[in-house]
């Protein structure tokens, strides 16, 4: 079986300063792994992804996100805060290893950058 | 502009009377899903669509139906809606079968149930 954890339902970030969205994953074979950004009343977007390669994903928006095969993470991070940034963001995990078609999705984080 | 468009957008509905939420992409892309999103539990897939007349079931089929008769419309139907239904539905598509590209969500149904 596949399944993320976003183990924080809220991160809260003055504008300037680096975030982290921690996600943490568990599959049996390798990963897939994504990040998705949901603004208000909107469909989720695609931020980035590791399939393989670097464990540094550069994706949209200056975020970045790095996969940690020894922790099974895959934190999504930025290095400077935009009051812009503020939504709800989703960890998803395939395991490339099975027949199975789906991305799990984890239950979210919403990140709220103050001004 | 490639798009996922989701009709309706907003919908409250009585227990019982069937309803359809209709799917339609412009990118010619072969896969197609619906997942419904309920706090605290993110999404969770609901069926999938690997190809026209190909389709499967996900997490939480339990009281939905979907078909896919055109490569572009995937429409999911609820012949007899509950209250346990009430949710917000996302309708996606992908070109790669979400083996290794990306999912395009539409814009989001928010199904009331009474």
């Amino acid at each position: 079986a596949q399944s993320v954890a976003q183990p924080e339902d809220q991160v809260n970030v003055a504008e300037g300063n680096p975030l982290t969205v921690k996600c943490t994953y568990s599959v049996s074979g390798n990963p897939y792994l994504f990040w998705y950004v949901q603004y208000p009343n909107r469909g989720l977007q695609f931020l980035l992804k590791y399939i393989t390669g670097d464990n540094l994903v550069k994706g949209s928006y200056g975020f970045e996100a790095e996969f940690n095969k020894s922790q099974t993470s895959f934190h999504l991070k930025k290095p400077s805060a935009l009051v812009s940034d503020s939504a709800l963001y989703f960890c998803a995990v395939r395991d490339m290893d099975t027949g199975r078609r789906a991305l799990t999705f984890g239950s979210g984080t919403r990140l709220q950058v103050q001004p | 502009e490639a798009q996922v468009t989701q009709n309706p957008r907003y919908l409250i509905t009585v227990t019982g009377k069937k309803l359809t939420v209709t799917c339609s992409q412009n990118m010619n892309h072969e896969y197609m899903s619906w997942y419904r999103q309920d706090p605290g539990l993110g999404l969770r897939q609901i069926y999938y669509s690997m190809n026209v007349e190909v389709t499967d079931k996900g997490d939480v089929p339990e009281g939905y139906k979907v078909s896919r008769k055109e490569k572009r419309n995937f429409p999911l139907i609820l012949e007899s809606p509950s209250p346990n239904q009430t949710s917000l539905y996302f309708c996606a598509s992908s070109t790669t079968g979400i083996g290794t590209g990306e999912l395009f969500f539409g814009e989001g149904s928010r199904l009331t149930v009474l």
